[in-house]
């Protein structure tokens, strides 16, 4: 099955500075590739995601890039901010007919230091 | 538009007993997945239904089990009840199937004592 693994566990980045979290994914077939923010006492909640047919997707201060080669996948966040503090979770799937749940890397801390 | 809806918040139980957790999907959302969020492991798949069938199936043991009804509202059953079943069960639904932009509910906290 999949595996995905993320890195690191805990950033901690001053207010203003960029953010970077990155994973890799094992399986070759998994094609889709969305990121989560948790906050305390929530849900995750989608943030942005990527399939792979694209190499590169931004959302305002959010961007992931994808290299399908390497197997690995990264979250970009630019000009922090306070309430950018949460966990984020990378996670890949096999989208489709036949496909999979989504497989979680184990989480990265971020932390805005004001 | 109302998100994903997970009732109860919280739940104790007791070591044995068998519990049922519900989730109501985004309106127009047909496909409904469940996780299990632990320290130790992290998000694990449970299952995932799409029009009232399951389409996949984590590797967890049959004492947990789930199915969709024919508005798309989906519950899970734990039973037999083990101290490590204690976690946060999150619901999440999309809008087809491909299970592709999956929003998740608050989740419900399960304590088994």
């Amino acid at each position: 099955g999949e595996n995905v693994e993320q890195h690191p566990s805990t950033l901690s980045v001053q207010e203003g500075d960029s953010a970077v979290i990155k994973c890799t994914y094992s399986d070759s077939a998994s094609n889709y590739f969305p990121w989560y923010k948790q906050e305390l006492g929530k849900g995750p909640q989608l943030i942005i995601d990527i399939r792979s047919n694209v190499g590169e997707k931004k959302d305002q201060r959010i961007a992931v890039t994808l290299n399908k080669t390497a197997k690995h996948f990264s979250l970009h966040i630019t000009e922090t901010q306070p309430e950018d503090s949460a966990v984020y979770f990378c996670a890949a799937r096999t989208s489709g007919g036949g496909a999979d749940g989504l497989t979680f890397g184990k989480g990265t801390h971020l932390i805005i230091q004001p | 538009k109302a998100g994903v809806t997970q009732t109860p918040r919280y739940l104790i139980k007791t070591r044995g007993q068998q519990v049922t957790l519900s989730c109501s999907p985004i309106s127009g959302h047909r496909s409904v997945s469940w996780y299990q969020q632990t320290p130790g492991q992290g998000l694990q798949f449970l299952f995932e239904y799409f029009s009232e069938t399951q389409r996949n199936k984590g590797n967890f043991p049959g004492r947990f089990s789930g199915r969709q009804f024919s508005n798309s509202r989906s519950e899970m059953n734990v039973s037999t009840l083990e101290l490590g079943d204690s976690a946060l069960y999150l619901c999440a639904s999309s809008l087809d199937r491909t299970g592709d932009k999956a929003f998740f509910g608050q989740g419900t906290r399960l304590t088994v004592v």
